[in-house]
């Protein structure tokens, strides 16, 4: 089972919020944790979106709207990167991302469409 | 303004190696780890591991320990990246970024091609 979890891919409408959830293995418990949410549109490296651990514990990164955020949902063992007021431009790959035994892993991606 | 910028594609035979250069400017080289990331067409994100500039350390995925090399050139401010023992499975498009988390600036990226 990997480490981080996200569903594939996710469609939301312009305007709408997105909730892009990222689960964390069995027994690696969310709330240990900062998760680092990353995107990536085609022919680009990725973006730093933000860091999320706790409402005291967060960051967004230079430059990135304050639509975007983090949360966690512990009854899930799950991190949250929610997009509100979607833009076409918000159409991208996006990962979350952990430090875990002296490494960091990367979930799978989810690929938003915004249409 | 900080900037990181790698070296040209490459394409290689199966069972070479590659080595991929990051140029860094516009911060104290010193002062950050370098990662590297590599993304291949149609998969996801994979971190490769990191390289402290000032020390030298450094520390790899578990999949990739015995065939990668991380080393530096404080003196030009750039970062080598060297994969051996290449396979198709290694072709990708790798990354060069500031930081360990939350690794803010990234190069553009370099195309490696593993090809017969």
């Amino acid at each position: 089972q990997a480490v981080l979890t996200q569903p594939s891919s996710l469609s939301a409408s312009p305007g709408a919020s997105a909730s892009l959830t990222c689960t964390l293995r069995s027994g690696i418990d969310v709330a240990s944790y900062r998760i680092y949410w990353y995107r990536q549109k085609p022919g680009s490296p990725p973006q730093y979106l933000l860091r999320y651990k706790s409402d005291s514990d967060n960051l967004l990164a230079s430059g990135v709207p304050s639509r975007f955020s983090g949360s966690k949902d512990a009854s899930a063992n799950a991190g949250i990167l929610l997009i509100s007021g979607l833009q076409s431009e918000d159409e991208a790959d996006y990962y979350c991302m952990i430090w875990h035994s002296s490494s960091s892993v990367f979930g799978g991606g989810t690929k938003l469409t915004v249409l | 303004q900080v900037q990181l910028v790698q070296s040209g594609a490459e394409v290689k035979n199966p069972g070479a190696s590659v080595k991929v250069s990051c140029k860094a400017s516009g911060y104290t080289f010193t002062s950050y780890d370098i990662s590297w990331v590599r993304r291949a067409t149609g998969q996801g994100l994979e971190w490769l591991g990191w390289m402290n500039p000032d020390s030298g350390h450094t520390g790899f995925a578990q999949k990739f320990q015995g065939r990668l090399t991380m080393t530096r050139d404080t003196s030009i401010t750039t970062a080598y990246m060297e994969l051996s023992s290449l396979t198709s499975e290694d072709t990708a498009v790798y990354y060069c970024a500031r930081g360990t988390w939350g690794t803010d600036f990234w190069g553009q990226g370099t195309l490696v091609t593993v090809t017969s």
